[in-house]
């Protein structure tokens, strides 16, 4: 079975800090994988998603910026974290093919001081 | 574009009661429609999904009929627990290799 790993599940930065956030999945081949945002009682912010190694498509302009070094990982990273930057940090992938369900890690918290 | 609007929340229920949350979409094609449900600090967790018009998917107590005439796919459980607070999410897939497109997700609290 597929099973999908973040973290750390906490996390507590001052502002100007870098950030690396790290996403695994396990059990699946060349899945697409995504990274969002929940800010305090709001609802998803798609931040990036890639359907390959290299391939990363960026939906929001901001101090963020994601890779993909290997086909089950994805990192999400800051030069400088914002105190905006603060929330909740979920990872999801998605079998390639014709199965479109996202299936979501437990999620990292981000707190910005 | 495509999107999905679901009801504003917060919805508070006593135990038992009848739920229904409301979501529609827009959408180019035929969409597959999703639900999911969020409990507090965790990820979110696929609770059904239809992929076609007329499909009612199920889980857990929880159905939705996919309606193409009237472009919905509400959300229904005919005796709410206290362990359903939790927010919920109507989502659909348009496209390819698109993202799923969210709604702004409906808050619901369930008081004994």
């Amino acid at each position: 079975s597929q099973t999908i790993h973040q973290w750390p599940a906490t996390l507590v930065q001052p502002v100007g800090s870098p950030l690396s956030l790290e996403c695994t999945v396990e059990g699946t081949s060349n899945p697409n994988l995504y990274w969002y945002r929940q800010a305090a009682g709001r609802g998803l912010q798609l931040l990036f998603y890639s359907v390959g190694i290299g391939q990363i498509s960026s939906e929001v302009p901001q101090n963020l910026s994601a890779s993909r070094p290997q086909d089950r990982q994805f990192i999400l990273s800051s030069k400088k974290l914002l105190l905006s930057d603060s929330g909740f940090y979920l990872c999801a992938w998605r079998a390639s093919g014709f199965s479109y369900e996202q299936y979501f890690g437990p999620g990292t918290r981000l707190t910005v001081t | 574009g495509n999107s999905v609007t679901q009801m504003e929340g917060p919805v508070t229920l006593s135990e038992e009661a009848f739920l229904t949350i409301n979501c529609t979409y827009t959408a180019t094609g035929y969409p597959s429609l999703f639900w999911y449900v969020q409990y507090p600090g965790e990820g979110l967790q696929l609770l059904l999904k239809a992929t076609k018009a007329d499909d009612k998917g199920s889980n857990k107590g929880f159905e939705a009929t996919y309606r193409k005439e009237t472009t919905s796919f509400h959300l229904e459980k005919g005796s709410v627990q206290v362990s359903d607070s939790a927010v919920y999410f109507c989502a659909l897939h348009y496209s390819g290799n698109t993202p799923l497109v969210f709604g702004k997700g409906t808050r619901l609290s369930v008081i004994a």
